[in-house]
């Protein structure tokens, strides 16, 4: 079945660091990718839809500048996290469909996410 | 906008029945996925529904009522594994066909 790889799995560091995230589609290309944020014991919610080639699409509410998101290649999105700070601590999680956008049916395949914890 | 709603937590006996409801608002409505999310993991697949109807898929069932806006998932024979937040996700007809997630229901089974 359809596969997305997410690294890193976890990631401590200071505050003001920088930190990239990766997310792969292993076994499908992916024209649109899908990032997610999630804090304790509340649901996903869509920071940003990530589209091949052009620009990303942001969720009301969600910095542009602060979350950078890069989707050079039909199978690699890039979420970086610039000069995080405390409060962007989660877990952050990209999900990927296989086909195009429009096809209903088909599920979001989810990475395994990445816990962030800025200190 | 979108809303989706279901309960924040439930809790059941192992070996019993437990139905998940989810209601929805949306523009644009193009399927309503079910998943589980186990404590620090990703989510998992369990249903996508687009028409009207029961969807059975071994101890999981998924139903649709798209004039109603309303949902719910069905687990039979429920088993200690079972225990997990069960999020209704509904899909819309964007130019990215986003996914947009309810709240979650957080299960708990007893023994």
């Amino acid at each position: 079945g359809a596969v997305v790889s997410q690294h890193p799995s976890w990631v401590i560091c200071k505050s003001g660091t920088s930190v990239k995230i990766e997310c792969r589609s292993l076994d499908f290309q992916a024209t649109t990718m899908f990032w997610y944020r999630q804090f304790p014991k509340q649901s996903l919610m869509l920071m940003a839809t990530s589209n091949e080639g052009s620009k990303a699409t942001y969720e009301q509410g969600v910095e542009k500048d602060k979350f950078l998101i890069n989707h050079a290649s039909l199978t690699l999105s890039t979420l970086t996290v610039t000069s995080a700070h405390p409060e962007d601590s989660s877990f952050y999680i990209c999900s990927a469909r296989p086909g195009q956008g429009g096809i209903g049916n088909q599920p979001q395949h989810f990475g395994d996410g990445t816990r962030l914890s800025i200190l | 906008g979108q809303n989706i709603d279901q309960p924040t937590e439930m809790t059941a006996t192992e070996g019993a029945i437990v139905q998940i409801n989810c209601t929805y608002q949306t523009s644009g409505f193009n399927g309503l996925f079910w998943y589980q999310q186990h404590a620090g993991e990703a989510p998992t697949f369990l249903s996508y529904n687009v028409l009207d109807g029961l969807e059975e898929k071994g101890r999981f069932s998924s139903f649709l009522s798209r004039s109603k806006g309303y949902s719910y998932l069905l687990l039979k024979e429920l088993q200690m594994k079972d225990s997990a937040s069960y999020l209704c996700a509904v899909s819309t007809y964007s130019s990215a066909s986003k996914i947009i997630f309810g709240s979650g229901t957080r299960l708990s089974i007893r023994p």
